[in-house]
């Protein structure tokens, strides 16, 4: 079965700083797709940023910019200048040709000031 | 252009009653999804409509759960007889078509707290 893996329940960084937000998955799939959701306190799930397998190139959408290693089956966010309004829980999705999300466990990440 | 709206935001039962909880989808939007959160985990897949059809109902446990998707009107999950272990968040999304590259449009969720 398909898995979605995130290792960091909880990362910080400061303001205007770096991070970057890790996800590894599971499948025996070669075509599929990956997405970043945020979800700050308002609960409202707002997509980041998608990767389609068969694409090497890697997605930017602004600040935010993935790794995807698909070999290793990694999916890492990369946020650039973090910002306050950045603080929200992350997750990582996984999804094939149908259409079920399946999902990490989360991230929350906190933004010094 | 209205996003994907869901009510009640948040709703308290207890044990024993039923929880309704509605979904809207976003305009043009003919395709529903039900997702649940519980507390520090990610969403799981519980169902997904049509219009007047259940296409899957794979993620929704046996009892207790329905859903429906009417020709006019929300699209409705309802629980029967509610116990503490329902108590979670749920979600509903929506897409144009399925399958899609564009992911889904979600909703704010409806808090179901069972006392």
């Amino acid at each position: 079965a398909q898995t979605v893996t995130q290792s960091q329940p909880e990362m910080s960084v400061q303001e205007a700083e770096t991070v970057t937000l890790s996800c590894t998955y599971d499948t025996s799939e070669s075509d599929y797709y990956l997405f970043w959701y945020k979800q700050p306190p308002s609960r409202q799930m707002i997509l980041v940023i998608r990767q389609e397998a068969y694409k090497q190139q890697n997605a930017t959408e602004n600040r935010f910019s993935v790794n995807f290693q698909k070999a290793a089956k990694s999916f890492s966010l990369k946020i650039s200048d973090s910002q306050l309004g950045d603080a929200a829980m992350y997750f990582c999705a996984y999804r094939e040709s149908n259409y079920q999300l399946i999902w990490g466990a989360g991230t929350k990440l906190i933004i010094k000031p | 252009n209205a996003g994907v709206m869901q009510n009640p935001r948040h709703l308290v039962r207890r044990r024993g009653q039923e929880a309704r909880l509605r979904c809207s989808p976003m305009k043009g939007h003919s395709h529903v999804y039900w997702y649940r959160q519980l507390p520090e985990e990610g969403l799981k897949f519980m169902v997904y409509l049509q219009k007047e059809n259940i296409i899957d109902e794979s993620g929704m446990p046996k009892e207790r759960f329905s859903a429906e998707f009417p020709k006019e009107g929300p699209s409705i999950l309802r629980i029967q007889q509610v116990v503490r272990g329902d108590s979670a968040a749920y979600f509903c999304a929506s897409s144009p078509s399925n399958p899609t590259y564009y992911g889904y449009t979600f909703g704010s969720g409806t808090r179901l707290t069972v006392v």
